[in-house]
């Protein structure tokens, strides 16, 4: 399996351009979160969905963020308008349905800078 | 509270072990897990303990789990600096629903 996949790898844009971050989560996963990592907060839950239906998203910041899960092979998190302060690491993750021994496995991320 | 607590830095040299050290919350969590993050990587999972256990070896790493004072600790023996990363305890609760509760990260720092 190629693991959890994001794209972009890196993306740099301006305050006020909106952003989407995609994710393909593993095949057979049913679980699938975003994170946001940075020095000041460490990494913080963003939104989390089971079955592609988004069951917390009290960690998401503000309107201008936004997460679907339109399939279970993708998700995306948009960030309309940004600006400097959504500057972070990106990570996306997956897991099996819990009950037994299930990590989560983590995407390698993607890192946004805001200008 | 929700915080699963580790120290933020700890500085060994190469050879040395390294223990690393997290409290968690919930005494009903059911697995406990470390990452491990390499600089531009995502978190990798390095190695896991259930709950119904107290110690778990699994080549250099040893993990100990006192359910009594909810401690998880990590253990690298000989560590080396390729062990430098930052390294994240995370503990399962079991009833909630999917989510894991991530300690921030400690930094670990192997010098030659």
């Amino acid at each position: 399996d190629a693991g959890v996949i994001q794209s972009p790898r890196h993306e740099v844009t301006e305050m006020g351009q909106e952003v989407t971050l995609r994710c393909k989560p593993i095949s057979g996963h049913d679980y699938l979160f975003w994170y946001r990592q940075t020095m000041m907060r460490g990494l913080e839950l963003l939104i989390y969905f089971n079955n592609n239906v988004p069951i917390d998203d009290s960690g998401m910041p503000e309107d201008r963020f936004s997460a679907k899960m339109p399939n279970a092979s993708f998700s995306t998190l948009k960030i309309q308008p940004s600006e400097p302060r959504d500057s972070a690491v990106y990570f996306c993750a997956s897991r099996h349905s819990t009950g037994y021994n299930s990590p989560l496995h983590f995407g390698n991320g993607t890192r946004l800078t805001v200008t | 509270g929700e915080d699963v607590e580790q120290s933020l830095f700890l500085s060994v040299r190469e050879g040395d072990s390294s223990v690393i050290n997290c409290t968690y919350t919930d005494s009903s969590s059911t697995y406990l897990y470390w990452y491990k993050q390499e600089p531009g990587a995502g978190l990798q999972l390095l190695t896991y303990i259930f709950s119904n256990m107290d110690m778990k070896q699994d080549q250099r790493l040893t993990v100990l789990l006192n359910k009594k004072d909810k401690h998880l600790s990590l253990r690298i023996a000989d560590t080396q600096t390729g062990d430098s990363a930052i390294y994240f305890c995370a503990e399962d609760r079991g009833s909630t629903l999917g989510r894991l509760y991530f300690g921030r990260g400690t930094q670990l720092t192997v010098w030659p």
